[in-house]
Formats: structure tokens, sequence, C-alpha cells
């Protein structure tokens, strides 16, 4: 599987934009990338996905740059409920079977009040 | 919205006792996994399943583990003689279809505790 890597930790300021890195060099043309986060305390939460165009949903944005070498999460204004661990996962494409998601350590966002 | 259910929330078991944790799946999703998470390390696909077999497993389900949906609502986790390194959190994930362009929903997990 593609390897992605995120920083260990980032801090920001309750109800300000948060942009969460993610770098995917060996990203494969099929991949699909996906964000989840963990909530203290409980399980995983999807929270967007895209393949080559930056996406919008309710929760989030996620930008992927042109080369599909990087992408980043945004939060546009958080809050301490965003508080949580967030993973950057890569998909393969695959037309059958049912693959398990590969979680790395992703980034500790801390919100300040 | 509806969401993954798992009991129970916090599981003790005695070394070598078996343990089954329990999970309703989302009502129309299809495909079935348990992840497990060790206390402060990251979270570790187990198993998948579809159409009443696994689809796929990683090293960790060993012969001790097994997975089973008896009836239409619940998907199952066994562990046949639980050791101490079994300790862990447990989620189990549910989804529509199985692929690349789909997310897993997750329950909060099960908290399994071996003494």
């Amino acid at each position: 599987d593609a390897k992605t890597t995120q920083p260990n930790s980032m801090e920001s300021n309750e109800e300000e934009p948060v942009h969460l890195p993610c770098n995917h060099s060996t990203i494969s043309g099929t991949d699909y990338i996906h964000w989840y986060r963990q909530l203290p305390s409980q399980g995983p939460e999807y929270v967007i996905h895209g393949l080559t165009s930056n996406v919008n949903n309710r929760m989030a944005s996620l930008a992927i740059a042109e080369d599909r070498k990087s992408s980043t999460l945004i939060l546009h204004r958080a809050t301490l409920r965003d508080a949580a661990v967030y993973y950057c996962i890569l998909r393969e494409y695959s037309g059958g079977g049912a693959d398990g998601l590969t979680f790395g350590k992703g980034t500790h966002l801390i919100i300040q009040p | 919205e509806p969401e993954v259910t798992q009991t129970p929330s916090h599981q003790v078991t005695q070394m070598g006792q078996e343990v089954i944790l329990r999970c309703v799946p989302i009502s129309n999703h299809l495909y079935f996994y348990w992840y497990r998470q060790i206390l402060g390390q990251k979270v570790e696909f187990l198993v998948s399943f579809y159409n009443n077999e696994i689809s796929e497993k990683s090293e960790i389900f060993d012969d001790q583990f097994s997975v089973e949906r008896p009836d239409g609502s619940n998907f199952t986790l066994k562990i046949r003689s639980t050791k101490l390194e079994d300790s862990a959190m447990y989620f189990c994930a549910s989804s529509r279809v199985s692929n690349s362009n789909q997310p897993q929903h997750f329950g909060d997990g099960t908290r399994l505790s071996i003494l």
C-alpha cells in the first residue's frame, strides 16, 4: 500500500481555519485519498475522500495537489469538538473484496479556546 | 443517522477464557469489518466479511479468532482463548459496498481487558 506522512501534532485556535497536510508521494493513479478522524474514546469517523478534484462536504474540504502527491484537509472554522486524531489514508482501487483500512499514527489536532 | 452499535462497551475476562464481542452494523450494509487498537497504538485491521464468509484477514487474525453473522443483524468476533496481549479496543465497521470510493462506518468500540 502507498504510504502517507502526516505531522504528529498541530495546534490551532477555536473558530480559526485549520489546514492538515498529508504527503503521499508514491500514490498510484487509482488510489483514493480518504480522511478519517478519531475523537477521544470513540471509533474512527469518516470525514471526506477524493481522487483528483477538490471536494467539499458539511464537515470539511479536501484540497488535492495537481500531481496528487499531497493533500490538505481543511476545517473552515475549528471548534473544540474538532480536537481529534486525523488520519490520511490511501485506498487502492479494488473491483471486489472487502479491503481493510491501513491507519497510520495520524495528526493529533489540539484546539485552544 | 444510522450507526454501528457495539456491545458491551467494556468486557473484563480472565486469561484463557473465551469472549464474544457483538456488533450491529448499519442495516443496508453488506460488508463488515473488525479492527483493534491497543492502548496508545494504531488502529489495526483484523478481518472483513461479506456474503457469510471471510473476505480478507490480517496476520493478527489467527486461529484463535473467528467471526460470524449468526442472524440478519448481528456480527460477532470470538476470541477462543484470550491472552493478556488481546487487551485492546475492538472496533466494528460496516460499509454499503466495498470499493475504494466508499467509506466505512465505525462503532464506538468494546474495551476488552484481559486479567
